[in-house]
Formats: structure tokens, C-alpha cells, sequence
């Protein structure tokens, strides 16, 4: 069964204090991997999509990575608009029966606090 | 400006009663989803389509169904059998090849 895990729960950061968040996955087959942001009521809005290992991709302060078993939000030099909750979800392969076919599995997400 | 519309924002439910949530979007999009959020847990996946008039089960469609008469609309409804109904819920759509979502901006659900 496909898996996602994202660490840490909740991070505290202080304008300006880089950092990385953690998105752990198991999968039959990779067919992507996506960065969602959501602010707090709202719906969750693309950031990146990850596709093979050794990936790299950026926008504005965020950098996301990917390896065979992970990939890595890393935030730089923060500012309390980056404050939200990252979402982390994985795409496996298609398979033969309809059951798979692009669904996302996503992880609980990290929820980020930056403070001026 | 090309995009998903849900409706309403806010929704309250009596006990024993059904509710319809409204999902449409002007993408063009096949696929079309939805996702109930709990607070510290991810989302998870109730209903999906592919196409008009199909649609598949997800991860917990207990007490919840769902129609796809058009393209553009997938509506949820949200059943009495639906014990713990109080949620956000989510609609999101994407072209067929599955290359990622576009989510609409939520309904919360609140059982009165």
C-alpha cells in the first residue's frame, strides 16, 4: 500500500532561518511526486511536481528535491508570508486496472510558522 | 479565469439529514475528485471520475455519493449514513494524463 509521511508535524522558523521540511514515501512505481501549499481554510495550490531522482526544483525561497525514498522542501530565509501547511502526495505508476489511475496519496503535511 | 467553483463555503446539517456539495470547474479537466480533510490527518480520497456517468470509490466513500452527468460538474452528496460528517471537504480536478490537481477553495461541513 502506498505510503506518505511527513515530518516535522509543526515548525517554528524565524523570519530568515532556513529549513527543511521532510516527505518520506513508499510506492509502487513513482510516477510523480507533488508540493501542495494551503493556507488556512482554503484549498491547497500547486508548487512543484517531481517526476525522477535527483530532481530539483524552485520558486521564489522554496526548493524542493527528490531521492528513490524522499524529497525535501527546504525553505530559505523565510518570511511570515511562507507561513502554511505543506502538503506532500505521491502518484504511483499506472497500472492495468482502472483502481490506479492518477490518483494522489497525500501525507497529514507540515504545518510552517514564521515569525517576524 | 479558468478554475474550480465550490459551493457553498460554509454548510451546516441537521442529524438525518442529506446535503449536496457543489463542485464545478471551467478547465476542461476528464478527471474530477474528492477529498475529505481532518484536522492532523491528510486528505483522503472519497469519490473520483474519470469520465462522464463513471465514477469509483476512493478511500472512504461510506455514507456518501456522488453523480457525473457533465464534464464540468461532479456534486457530492453526503449521506445520513454519514456518522461523522463534520469535515472540510475538498474537489479537485485533473487532465486525464494525472499530472497533478487543481483544488477548488473548500466546503466545511458542521453538523448541528
Amino acid at each position: 500500500e502506498d505510503q506518505v509521511t511527513q515530518s516535522p508535524e509543526a515548525l517554528r522558523l524565524q523570519e530568515g532561518e532556513s529549513s527543511s521540511l521532510n516527505c518520506s514515501y513508499t510506492v509502487s512505481g513513482l510516477r510523480g511526486l507533488f508540493w501542495y501549499r494551503q493556507d488556512p481554510g482554503k484549498g491547497p495550490e500547486f508548487l512543484f511536481t517531481l517526476y525522477s531522482a535527483g530532481e530539483e526544483k524552485e520558486k521564489e525561497r522554496l526548493k524542493a528535491t527528490l531521492t528513490k525514498k524522499e524529497s525535501f522542501l527546504h525553505i530559505t530565509a523565510p518570511k511570515p508570508e511562507d507561513s502554511a501547511t505543506y502538503l506532500c502526495a505521491v502518484q504511483a505508476q499506472f497500472l492495468m486496472t482502472t483502481d490506479s489511475w492518477g490518483k494522489l496519496q497525500f501525507g497529514a503535511g507540515t504545518q510552517v510558522v514564521v515569525t517576524p | 479565469d479558468g478554475g474550480i467553483t465550490q459551493s457553498p463555503k460554509y454548510l451546516f446539517r441537521k442529524e438525518g439529514q442529506n446535503v449536496t456539495l457543489s463542485c464545478e470547474q471551467n478547465l476542461n479537466h476528464d478527471a474530477m475528485y474528492w477529498y475529505r480533510q481532518d484536522p492532523g490527518q491528510g486528505l483522503r480520497l472519497i469519490y473520483y471520475s474519470q469520465i462522464v456517468n463513471d465514477f469509483q470509490k476512493g478511500d472512504i466513500a461510506e455514507g456518501y455519493s456522488v453523480s457525473r452527468e457533465k464534464k464540468e460538474s461532479f456534486p457530492l452528496t453526503v449521506t445520513s449514513a454519514q456518522k461523522n460528517p463534520t469535515a472540510f471537504y475538498l474537489c479537485a480536478s485533473s487532465m486525464r494524463a494525472g499530472r497533478g490537481y487543481t483544488f477548488g477553495s473548500g466546503t466545511r461541513l458542521t453538523v448541528v
